[in-house]
Parts: structure tokens; sequence; C-alpha cells
């Protein structure tokens, strides 16, 4: 077990661009977050899944993110038209049924929109 | 509703010397609370966690922090700064029935020679 895996560790493109981040969780854990870092601030929550199911979302989240767990395994977070205030360390994390289990994050994804 | 607060964006040591890290907490419902650590460009590190259980936690590193509810905080210390301990440091909560871990600003932890 290689732990949370994100790919790719860093992105620049251009503004108006799409992108699209993967996370891959621990095998066992069922339960998955994405969380945005911008400089100087601590991690925000942006969304969570149980399984393949989206259950919360935070306002954060604008129409133009989308995430993705299909069959329950691995993630994808899509930004579309993305903007400078978009930039950021996108980071993703996973635990398992219990809350009382601190999530294990991954590395993260840098996203630079110039 | 939940809120952490770090109280020093950033803590200087000589090594070898005490630790402090500050953090205070808001919130209706007895938290889980818990400490990371991040290095540059990597990931968050979980270093310890409180759910409900000893008040005196011990985490990984030699780090500890303790839970007073009557003084809302969950301070972390290390009796002993090591140069490897250069890093940021977050404190996070989450309220009953959440899911969604709240983290304060930071505190960047310089070790100096």
């Amino acid at each position: 077990d290689t732990g949370v895996s994100q790919d790719p560790r860093h992105k620049i493109t251009k503004r108006g661009q799409n992108v699209t981040f993967r996370c891959d969780p621990i095998s066992e854990h069922n339960r998955l977050y994405w969380y945005r870092q911008t400089l100087g601030q601590g991690p925000e929550f942006l969304t969570y899944f149980q399984n393949e199911a989206q259950l919360e979302k935070s306002r954060l989240l604008s129409d133009r993110f989308s995430a993705e767990r299909p069959k329950g395994s691995f993630s994808t977070l899509e930004i579309q038209r993305t903007e400078q205030g978009d930039s950021a360390m996108y980071l993703c994390a996973s635990s398992l049924v219990d809350r009382d289990y601190g999530y294990t994050f991954g590395s993260g994804t840098r996203l630079t929109v110039v | 509703a939940q809120s952490v607060t770090q109280l020093d964006s950033h803590v200087s040591v000589s090594e070898g010397t005490p630790v402090l890290l500050r953090c205070n907490y808001s919130s209706s419902y007895s938290p889980s609370l818990f400490w990371y650590v991040q290095h540059p460009n990597k990931g968050l590190q979980l270093l310890l966690k409180y759910t409900s259980a000893a008040t005196l936690v011990k985490g990984i590193n030699g780090f500890e922090a303790e839970f007073k509810k009557s003084e809302t905080s969950f301070h972390l210390t290390k009796p002993s700064a090591h140069m490897s301990d250069a890093a940021e440091y977050f404190c996070a909560g989450r309220g009953a029935g959440s899911y969604q871990l709240t983290f304060g600003k930071g505190t960047k932890l310089s070790v100096i020679p």
C-alpha cells in the first residue's frame, strides 16, 4: 500500500482551459475527500464521497468544478474554464468508515493558472 | 459553527529547546481534534488526534497535545526540537456529525541550529 496517490504533481495551464486531476485512495478506504489549499492558508473542504456517492459539496465548489468517483475507487476533479483564482494546491484524502480515524492525505496537485 | 484558531503564524525555536504551537477551537459539540504537519511541497501527515479518550495525546516524532475543554485549547508540544521538525503545522477539528475537517491557518515552525 503506497498511500494516497495524486496525479499530476504539478499542472500549469492557461486561463480558460480545462484541467483534470486524479486521486487514487488507499484501497480499503471507502471515503474520499477533496480539499483546496491556497498560499498561506489551511486546506478548505471541497467535496466528499462515500464509495461512489458524492455526499457533500462545499459552496466553494462552483459550477465550473465537478468531481466523480466511478465504481468507488479513484476520483477525478475537473475544473472547467480555469481562472487565476483557481491557482492552489488540490489535496485528496481518504479514510475508513470509522470517522475517528484521521484522514490520510496525498501529496497534492499544485495548479498554476497563467 | 466549528472553527479552529492557531494563535501564532510563525514560531522560531533553537534546536534542543521545547516547542509549543497553540491551537484554540470553538464548537458547540465535543470535537475530534487533529494536528498535521506539512513539509514543503508535500501533503499533510497526521501527527496525532484527540477523539474523546485520554486528554493527553501522544503522537509521532515525540509530539504531544493536551485537550483542555475549559480553555478550548489543543496545544502541540515537543520537549526538544530537531532541525527536521521545521515545517508548517496545522490544527484541525471535526464537529460531531460532520465529516469535514476545519483547519487553522497554520503555524510555520523554524528551528535554529
